[in-house]
């Protein structure tokens, strides 16, 4: 079946550092991804998404490529603030973003001023 | 966005009782909704899709007598753990698609505690 496989955390960085968050994929289809955040004491939130091979997802200065040939939908962000610590999810769906989702198992990420 | 609400936020029971989480979509209506389960450190599982006005279908390996889902109308699903055990423990989430967007909304998830 369809899974996903993201790079564990914690992650730690200081203020404006780069992030970058692993995401790899198996589908029997051509999914949609998506990376969803999680705040402290929230619900999870869509950050970006892509449909379809070579599609850029951006949000918020956060950025993910469709990566087809890699099975690959890396998140990244050139300078991180202290308010993106939160929980990060890659996930995918067969069926498109209304359908049910696969998720990986979440990267938990901490930004020190 | 959209808004989707969960109640209780934290629930306490224990071991042989039933406990009922709702999931209501407070400015859309939802003709499905999906419960998901998180364990510490883990991913979201899929447990049940929620159909309003038929029955739930459920993902391989959830045992459907045990987690009674009822769609109730188009803003509500309710997830009743039955029979609660020590291992029901966990973090149950529900999301529910809006049909204008390309993505689902979830709630704040529900804390169940079996002692």
């Amino acid at each position: 079946g369809d899974s996903v496989t993201q790079m564990e955390g914690p992650v730690t960085l200081s203020e404006e550092a780069f992030l970058t968050i692993n995401c790899t994929y198996t589908a029997t289809g051509y999914p949609s991804l998506f990376w969803y955040v999680q705040y402290p004491g929230e619900g999870l939130q869509l950050l970006l998404k892509a449909t379809k091979a070579d599609d850029k997802g951006s949000n918020k200065g956060f950025e993910a490529t469709y990566r087809k040939e890699t099975t690959s939908f890396h998140l990244e962000k050139g300078s991180v603030q202290v308010s993106d610590s939160a929980v990060y999810f890659c996930a995918l769906s067969e069926g498109g973003g209304s359908e049910k989702l696969v998720f990986g198992k979440g990267t938990k990420l901490t930004v020190n001023p | 966005g959209a808004v989707v609400s969960q109640h209780p936020s934290w629930v306490i029971c224990k071991s042989g009782t039933s406990v009922k989480i709702e999931c209501r979509s407070l400015d859309f209506q939802a003709t499905t909704m999906f419960w998901y389960r998180q364990f510490p450190k883990q991913s979201l599982m899929l447990m049940a899709t929620s159909n309003e006005g038929s029955k739930a279908t459920y993902e391989q390996g959830v045992e459907k007598d045990k987690f009674l889902i009822n769609h109730a109308s188009l803003t509500l699903s309710t997830l009743t753990v039955t029979s609660a055990h020590p291992e029901d423990s966990s973090f149950y989430i529900c999301s529910a698609p809006s049909d204008s967007s390309y993505e689902q909304y979830f709630g704040p998830g529900t804390r169940l505690t079996v002692t």
